[in-house]
């Protein structure tokens, strides 16, 4: 069974500073890895994946994430948060052959002006 | 490409009445749509898998009776929940996944705006 794990489930950063999101995954085989975004009443929207090609990986927003299997990790980082990256972000795995998404619980991203 | 809507986007029932939501992939067909639901300020939590001309499988704990599901068609799947309660009261999202697109051979699902069900 796979899982996700992501640390801190409220998040806030100044305008213009790092955003950092952390997510960790558990998994008996190679997964693949998403992050969505989500924003007050919206479903969600898919900010980018890894399915076993790049380990970085360059999403839309300016949002990329690198997967790094010693470290089981698949964080989200972007260089300059702005004020429209205020939303609920959520980090996914899924196994080839498994159509089921596991998501983690989310982390709520404040932008401070 | 790939978009799915639902309808409604927000209803109010009374307790005790049924209301129907449908989930629509409207540019591409969808053998599979996933049906989640999802608490104020909580992650989602799949519901069931709906199969395109095929009884849906439920998530363990997911009352099959209550939550009705229908896949009728390629683009269109409808989940229905019988005898609502007010903690019954969430936002439902569901999904569908594009088989036929090129190289999504990694599961990747496409959500809807969802539906916020309130039972009064």
């Amino acid at each position: 069974a796979q899982s996700v794990t992501q640390l801190g489930s409220h998040v806030s950063v100044s305008e213009g500073a790092l955003v950092l999101l952390r997510c960790n995954y558990s998994s008996s085989v190679p997964p693949y890895l998403f992050w969505y975004v989500q924003y007050p009443n919206q479903g969600l929207q898919l900010l980018l994946k890894y399915t076993s090609a790049a380990t970085l990986v360059k999403g839309i927003n300016g949002f990329e994430a690198e997967f790094k299997k010693s470290e089981t990790s698949f964080h989200l980082t972007k260089p300059s948060a702005h004020m429209s990256d205020a939303a609920e972000y959520f980090c996914a795995v899924s196994l080839f052959g498994n159509e089921k998404l596991t998501f983690g619980t989310g982390t709520r991203l404040t932008i401070i002006p | 490409g790939a978009v799915v809507s639902q309808h409604p986007s927000w209803v109010i029932c009374k307790s005790g009445t049924s209301v129907k939501i449908e989930c629509r992939s409207l540019d591409f067909q969808a053998t599979t749509m996933f049906w989640y639901r999802q608490f104020p300020k909580q992650s989602l939590m799949l519901m069931a898998t709906s199969n395109e001309g095929s009884k849906a499988t439920y998530e363990q704990g997911v009352e099959k009776d209550k939550f009705l599901i229908n896949h009728a068609s390629l683009t269109l799947s409808t989940l229905t929940v019988t005898s609502a309660h007010p903690e019954d009261s969430s936002f439902y999202i569901c999904s569908a996944r594009d088989r036929g697109r090129a190289g999504n051979s990694y599961n990747e699902q496409f959500f809807g705006p969802g539906t916020r069900l309130t039972v009064l």
